[in-house]
């Protein structure tokens, strides 16, 4: 069964620096999102991408967060400076169609780890 | 605010005993609903959908039923197996939100042998 990939699983960063989270979606998908889930709380939105541009993004996903789509698999998202309050998991996520009609499916994630 | 959570936090239940999680939600402009797993250490996956013109859809062991009327959900396992046990989130799309999903906080499930 296809499935979203994510590397690396585990990052550890200092604080300030740039840390880049990569993802490959399923590969007949259209619609690409990124979620963080802080320890022990539920998961939250960040944003979302469809044809290139960004189509939606939460208050979290400030100015230090950019996504991009270097080439035709991979989903990447960018964090400029890091700072401790973004230890969380994130998690990549792609679907079929616009999430309002078709099933999320979410990655392992990767765990940030900010010193 | 606008939420989607659960009532409880953890659920018990034996090996071989159904399991109802519970969902409640608060906008009445939610029309799609997915339930979705989670072990340690993975990520959520999906196991059943419903949208809001529906009241109850069944997978395989899995039962997911909508009340709009009161807002609330909830998804049916049949006979629990160990592999069950897991976090189990509700999440909600609504009407004019995008593709954004919103989780609700997790019920942790136990299967006791």
């Amino acid at each position: 069964e296809p499935e979203v990939t994510q590397t690396p699983s585990h990052q550890v960063t200092q604080m300030g620096q740039e840390v880049i989270l990569r993802c490959v979606p399923i590969s007949n998908h259209l619609y690409f999102y990124w979620y963080r889930q802080i320890l022990g709380q539920k998961v939250e939105f960040l944003v979302s991408f469809y044809n290139n541009e960004i189509s939606e993004k939460s208050e979290i996903f400030d100015d230090q967060f950019s996504v991009e789509r270097p080439d035709g698999s991979n989903f990447t998202l960018k964090i400029r400076s890091t700072k401790l309050e973004d230890s969380a998991m994130y998690f990549c996520a792609s679907s079929e169609s616009e999430g309002s009609n078709q099933p999320q499916h979410f990655g392992d994630g990767t765990r940030l780890s900010i010193l | 605010g606008e939420s989607v959570g659960l009532h409880l936090p953890t659920l018990s239940v034996q090996e071989g005993d159904n399991s109802i999680i519970n969902c409640a939600y608060s906008n009445s402009a939610s029309d799609y609903f997915i339930w979705y797993k989670q072990e340690s250490g993975k990520g959520p996956q999906f196991i059943i959908d419903i949208r809001s013109n529906m009241d109850k859809r069944q997978g395989q062991r899995v039962t997911v039923l909508l009340n709009k009327t009161v807002k609330h959900l909830s998804l049916q396992i049949a006979a629990t197996q160990p592999g069950d046990s897991a976090v189990y989130f509700c999440a909600e799309n609504r009407r004019g939100g995008g593709n954004k999903l919103t989780f609700g906080t997790g019920t942790q499930l136990k299967v006791e042998l």
